[in-house]
């Protein structure tokens, strides 16, 4: 069935420094990947996608690349503060039947050492 | 926070015992979402619904069962709860997509359920 991979599961980097995370996905009809990021106790809360149609998304000190030949796409936070600590989650959605599902990735904890 | 709520926020309760957890919206969204997250698993996709009385599986589907009788309510129910029940759930809604085509998904706050 339908999988996402998601690496690292844990990610610690000095305030300042960039971070990356990687995800694979196995479905090639996906075509949206969304990112979300969750605090301690709260909901997931999207904070960038990417269509298939386009290869990379900034938004400030966050972007998004995807490369559809490799099913790859990332996260990249620059300049990290301690508020971007948090488990970030990936997710693939395409179409099937007409109907939309949302495969997500197990996650990772980022911690932003000052 | 895209007008969802969920109810209860917490629960506890015993084995064997029916648990109906309800997701309201309040924008008419044609797609909503049931998901259960636990440590090491990420979210996972239990039920889904794309209109009144439509609904299909998810990949852990087993011992739950599903219900939208009306646009703004989607039910989960365990109809005899177990421990392996035990989790944070949380429903989703797909935004009914504009002109360009939206395909964002928005979260409720979650309920936290443990099974004694």
């Amino acid at each position: 069935g339908e999988n996402v991979e998601q690496h690292p599961s844990t990610l610690s980097v000095q305030e300042g420094d960039s971070a990356v995370i990687k995800c694979t996905y196995s479905d090639s009809a996906s075509n949206y990947f969304p990112w979300y990021k969750q605090e301690l106790g709260k909901r997931p809360q999207l904070i960038i996608d990417i269509r298939s149609n386009v290869g990379e998304k900034k938004d400030q000190r966050i972007a998004v690349t995807l490369n559809k030949t490799a099913k790859h796409f990332s996260l990249h936070i620059t300049e990290t503060q301690p508020e971007d600590s948090a488990v970030y989650f990936c997710a693939a959605s395409g179409t099937t039947s007409g109907t939309y599902k949302y495969i997500f990735g197990t996650g990772t904890r980022l911690k932003v050492l000052a | 926070d895209a007008g969802i709520t969920q109810s209860p926020r917490h629960k506890v309760t015993e084995t064997g015992t029916p648990v109906t957890l309800r997701c309201h919206q309040t924008e008419n969204h044609r797609y909503m979402y049931w998901y259960r997250q636990d440590p090491g698993h990420g979210l996972r996709l239990i039920h889904y619904s794309y209109g009144v009385k439509d609904t299909d599986k998810g990949e852990v589907s087993d011992g739950y069962s599903v219900s939208r009788s009306k646009t703004e309510d989607f039910l989960l129910t365990l109809e005899s709860a177990t421990s392996s029940q035990t989790s944070v759930y949380f429903c989703a809604i797909r935004e009914t997509p504009g002109l360009a085509g939206s395909y964002e998904q928005y979260f409720g706050p979650g309920t936290r359920l443990t099974v004694t």
